[in-house]
């Protein structure tokens, strides 16, 4: 089946720092890839998707890009601020998208000032 | 505000207590479903419903009850709950023919078991 493996956190940057939280994915074909963010005390929202190979996904300063290759989605960000602190979850639905979306367990991310 | 209004979003209950979460969606989406986020856990989804009906259901106790009376709304009745249910209920919901643009979610309800 399918299934989505994020890089275990916790992480700790220092404000302006790059991050990287890297994700891989198992499924069949060519799914559709996904990075959700959660802000404390919060429910999830989508960040950037990439729906085939070789899309760069992008919002407020983040890109992921769908690398079919190494079936791997990271998620990077030039320079974070401490506003940038909450749980990342990266996801997938299958090819089509007529299946649940398939969740990593989360990467939690505390940027310091 | 994401389109996805769950209320209350806070509950405290006793063990004994019945209560229900509600989930409120206008967004024209036709699948909905609930899932529980416990600390240090991974996303656990506990129930899908696709056009009003229930399609999956995960080994959930029977302590939780969904309800999906029509496509916008979505409801999760508790009764007997444990102490081990407290966590945070977070619904979403997505169009079944638009897949790709993922689901929205709501902001949650936290709840606390006594």
């Amino acid at each position: 089946g399918n299934s989505v493996t994020q890089m275990e956190g916790p992480v700790t940057l220092s404000e302006e720092a790059f991050l990287t939280i890297n994700c891989t994915y198992t499924a069949t074909g060519y799914p559709s890839l996904f990075w959700y963010v959660q802000y404390p005390g919060e429910g999830l929202q989508l960040l950037l998707k990439a729906t085939k190979a070789d899309d760069k996904g992008s919002n407020k300063g983040f890109e992921a890009t769908y690398r079919k290759e190494t079936t791997s989605f990271h998620l990077e960000k030039g320079s974070v601020q401490v506003s940038d602190s909450a749980v990342y979850f990266c996801a997938l639905v299958s090819e089509g998208g007529s299946e649940k979306l398939v969740f990593g367990k989360g990467t939690k991310l505390t940027v310091n000032p | 505000e994401t389109g996805v209004t769950q209320t209350p979003r806070h509950l405290v209950m006793g063990m004994t207590n019945k209560k229900s979460l509600k989930c409120e969606q206008h967004l024209g989406h036709n699948a909905m479903y609930w899932y529980k986020q416990s600390a240090k856990k991974p996303l656990e989804l506990m129930f899908v419903y696709s056009l009003e009906e229930r399609v999956e259901n995960n080994s959930v106790p029977s302590r939780f009850s969904p309800e999906c009376p029509n496509s916008s709304h979505l409801f999760l009745h508790l009764h007997t709950l444990q102490p081990e249910d407290s966590a945070l209920y977070l619904c979403a919901s997505s169009r079944i023919d638009r897949g790709l643009e993922g689901y929205t979610f709501g902001s949650g309800t936290r709840l606390t078991v006594v």
